[in-house]
This record gives structure tokens, C-alpha cells and sequence, in this order.
């Protein structure tokens, strides 16, 4: 099961980009990479997964690199209602392991 | 279109008394069947899950268990609870090999 490494909070601003890297190291061959959106009292929302490269949906994009190692999630002029916990998953898909994730602040 | 159903949403229990949470899918067959907790504050702890009927995975050893009756539910248990099974438990499912899964509302459960 490949483990992933996020900081553990980042703040910005409305308007800003904010781009949140995860670390696996130990990504296998078939594994995907998964991000997830959660908001406080609610369950984690799926955002976007990709398996190389790049993947843009209306949400976010995900970057990819040549040797998969890392991954950059995206958010474009993020707005205050955008403050939330993003967790990125690599591995087993029957497992779905979540991290610990990064803790997005939004400010005004 | 598929949903997801888990309940009650709160639930105060004492110390020592046991517990049953049910969570039931809809618009699918054969789903994989999650179960988490979320202590205040922190990230996801994976409880249990399941691929199938009679198949039930435990992911961290403590006095909870889990069940599937039947292909859309999945019940969580505890015979006797602790103080430290206070959290947010949420019910999550997804098809198959997919990578995407859709929770339920979560129960905050205080034991007390």
C-alpha cells in the first residue's frame, strides 16, 4: 500500500491558486491518484484522479509527473467556501485509506 | 440515480452499553462497503470494509465489528462501549475497482 506524505495546512486567499503536492514515493505500477474534499461534519466528496500527466475537470486539475512519485492538486481562484480538508489516495482501490490530508484555509 | 443512507445521525450512549449503526445503499448492487471514524480534528481512520457478502475486512483491532446482512447493508457493532469510541462514523460505498466512493452523512456518536 503506497503511503502518502501532504502538508499538513496551507492558507490562501480568495482569488489565488492554491496548489497542494502529495508524496508517494512508493506508487505502484496500477495504483491511481485520488483526491478528496472534505468539509467539517460531512464525509469527504470525491474531487479528481488521474493515473499520469495532467487531468482538468470544472473543480480542479491534477499534475502528474514522468516517474508518478508526486502529485500537485490545483485549485484555481479558490473562494472562501473552498476552505476544507484535501486528502490525496494512492493505492489499493478496495482499501480506500484515507491520510491525514492538508487542511485548506481560505482567506478573505 | 444511487443513495446512500446511514443512521441516526447523533447518538449520546453510555459507557459500557452497546451499539449498532446501519447504513444502507440503494441503486446498486454488489458495492463495496465502508466503514470510518473521524476523531475531532483528525483524518479518517478506516474501520472495516467489504467486497462482498460474508466478506468483512478489519482494518485496526478494537471492540467494534462489522456485518453485512445483505448486499447493500452494512451494520457497525460494539457489544460494550468505551469512552474512546466517541467520533464522527461515516458509511461510505463505490463500485468495484473505482476509485470514487460517496458517504453517507455521518453519525456523531458521544459516549458518555
Amino acid at each position: 500500500l503506497a503511503k502518502t506524505t501532504q502538508p499538513i495546512s496551507m492558507d490562501s486567499y480568495e482569488g489565488q491558486e492554491v496548489n497542494i503536492t502529495c508524496s508517494h514515493n512508493n506508487i505502484a505500477t496500477n495504483d491511481y491518484i485520488t483526491w478528496y474534499q472534505q468539509f467539517p461534519s460531512q464525509g469527504p466528496r470525491f474531487i479528481i484522479q488521474g493515473y499520469k500527466t495532467k487531468v482538468t475537470n470544472e473543480v480542479a486539475s491534477l499534475f502528474i509527473p514522468a516517474d508518478r512519485k508526486s502529485s500537485t492538486l490545483s485549485l484555481p481562484r479558490v473562494s472562501l467556501s473552498d476552505t476544507a480538508v484535501y486528502y490525496c489516495l494512492v493505492g489499493d482501490p478496495d482499501q480506500l485509506t484515507f491520510g491525514g490530508g492538508t487542511r485548506v484555509l481560505v482567506k478573505p | 440515480s444511487q443513495t446512500i443512507h446511514q443512521w441516526p445521525a447523533t447518538l449520546v450512549q453510555p459507557v459500557g452499553s452497546p451499539l449498532s449503526l446501519e447504513c444502507t445503499v440503494e441503486g446498486t448492487s454488489n458495492p463495496n462497503l465502508y466503514w470510518y471514524r473521524q476523531a475531532a480534528g483528525r483524518g479518517l481512520q478506516l474501520l472495516f470494509y467489504s467486497v462482498g457478502i460474508g466478506q468483512i475486512s478489519s482494518e485496526v483491532p478494537q471492540n467494534l465489528s462489522a456485518s453485512r446482512p445483505q448486499d447493500r447493508q452494512f451494520i457497525l457493532s460494539s457489544k460494550k462501549l468505551l469512552l474512546s469510541d466517541s467520533g464522527f462514523y461515516l458509511c461510505a460505498w463505490k463500485a468495484g475497482r473505482s476509485t470514487e466512493a460517496f458517504f453517507g452523512q455521518g453519525t456523531r456518536l458521544t459516549v458518555v
